[in-house]
């Protein structure tokens, strides 16, 4: 599995836009790249996954870049409630039966 | 759906003891993972288990123990209990064409005095 390096904390008003980039020099080729959020105790959930170019859903946006060695993870204006730890995760999933291997993630503060 | 769902939320035991955590995922995923995760190590990979089997281990003793039972409900024992032990321990299911997605559950927060 490929080493993650993230922030480790970030701070942002409401309703701005928070971007967190991921570094995953040793990205292999068929690894993907996946984002979770976790609140405090509370189990993470789930963000958004992504191979390349931009992936983007209801929550967040994922820009990958052509080489894919980073990622950035995009919360358009954030609110009180985006306050949690971000987890960038990269990996293959036929290689981990079940194993997602957490960093230190990355602690986002939104404040009023 | 029902979410994935641990019982007990919270736990409190002494040195010594082992303990029983039970985990029930969300219907129709077969794969359950179970997580540790405390302030020093952060969330850690416990072990998998599909359709009964365990086939992925992380790096913990042998007093971290688990099974699957056949509708994939699933638990963990933790024996002989030591201070480092308490954390919340965290279960995950996912179905078979999403291993990268999974769900958590709440967790179980064990303290051990």
């Amino acid at each position: 599995l490929a080493k993650t390096t993230q922030p480790i904390s970030m701070d942002s008003y409401e309703g701005q836009e928070v971007n967190i980039t991921c570094s995953h020099n040793n990205i292999a080729t068929n690894d993907y790249i996946t984002w979770y959020q976790q609140f405090p105790s509370q189990g993470p959930r789930f963000i958004i996954q992504g191979y390349k170019t931009k992936v983007t859903n209801e929550v967040a946006s994922l820009f990958i870049p052509a080489d894919r060695k980073s990622s950035t993870l995009s919360l358009p204006r954030v609110s009180l409630s985006d306050t949690a730890v971000y987890y960038c995760l990269v990996g293959v999933p036929e290689d981990s039966w079940g194993k997602l291997q957490f960093g230190a993630g990355t602690q986002v503060v939104v404040t009023p | 759906k029902a979410g994935v769902t641990q019982t007990p939320r919270y736990l409190i035991k002494t040195r010594g003891q082992q303990v029983t955590l039970s985990c029930s995922p969300i219907s129709g995923h077969r794969s359950v993972s179970w997580y540790q995760q405390t302030p020093g190590q952060g969330l850690q990979f416990l072990f998998e288990y599909f359709s009964e089997t365990q086939r992925n281990k992380g790096n913990f003793p042998g007093r971290f123990s688990g099974r699957q039972f056949s509708n994939s409900r699933s638990e963990m024992n933790v024996s002989t209990l030591e201070l480092g032990d308490s954390a919340l321990y965290l279960c995950a299911s996912s179905d078979m064409d999403s291993y990268y997605e999974q769900y958590f559950g709440p967790g179980t927060r064990l303290t051990v005095t």
